[in-house]
């Protein structure tokens, strides 16, 4: 099962440009983790935010995340080409061990 | 890092034949593995949970008889598709979860499954 939908569904931006990704999810969580995978790869863990958590920065990256809303973003400053990928959110329901339920994805496309 | 190998990266096999997945945490001992599979342009779907040394857990819809899971020991989960049939043809990928009270999973580079 899905734990809900990612906005857009694909992204086409030049680099240089921001790219934002959004991410609604319907249970409560204990985490949202953000990962991306290039075509037929496997899976890189970017960033993990605690349901405590409002605001997480890493690099290029800063996520969001509103337990209010059941949401989250991801923005990507300054994109580049390298970043053409597919961005998946993943949430860690509340209590026990971390069972991850993916959300659809956004595959963002950047232009050189 | 932690990293976690899936062995082999791609099959091809005959409809009716079974394969088997093997997904191994090289550095780290994993109490519990998750697998997942991922049809194409599409997200990740939980098939099961791993516990060393117990039965997997199936998320719903899951058939347990056909994707047979054993975890035999802290470092290896094997993932077996008994009598594959085109349709089972997807990519299969496997996390590893570290224990300690943090629970970080650590994923797979997957296994792109062809039934023919």
């Amino acid at each position: 099962s899905q734990q809900g939908e990612e906005d857009p569904q694909a992204l086409s931006i030049q680099e240089g440009e921001n790219a934002t990704m959004n991410c609604s999810y319907k249970t409560s969580i204990n985490n949202l983790q953000w990962y991306r995978q290039n075509s037929g790869r496997g899976l890189v863990h970017l960033i993990l935010i605690r349901s405590n958590e409002r605001e997480k920065h890493s690099g290029r990256l800063r996520v969001t995340l509103d337990t209010s809303k059941k949401s989250s973003s991801l923005l990507i400053t300054a994109s580049r080409a390298a970043d053409t990928a597919s961005y998946f959110c993943a949430t860690a329901t509340s209590g026990g061990y971390n069972k991850l339920i993916f959300g659809a994805g956004t595959r963002l496309a950047v232009h050189p | 890092g932690a990293v976690v190998s899936q062995h082999p990266s791609w099959v091809i096999c005959k409809s009716g034949t079974s394969v088997k997945i093997e997904c191994r945490s090289l550095d780290f001992q994993a109490t519990t593995m998750f697998w997942y599979r991922q049809f194409p342009k599409q997200s990740l779907m939980l098939m099961a949970t791993s516990n060393e040394g117990s039965k997997a857990t199936y998320e719903q819809g899951v058939e347990k008889d056909k994707f047979l899971i054993n975890h035999a020991s802290l470092t290896l989960s094997t993932l077996t598709v008994t009598s594959a049939h085109p349709e089972d043809s997807s990519f299969y990928i496997c996390s590893a979860q570290t224990g300690g009270g943090v629970y970080e999973q650590y994923f797979g580079p997957g296994t792109r499954l062809t039934v023919t």
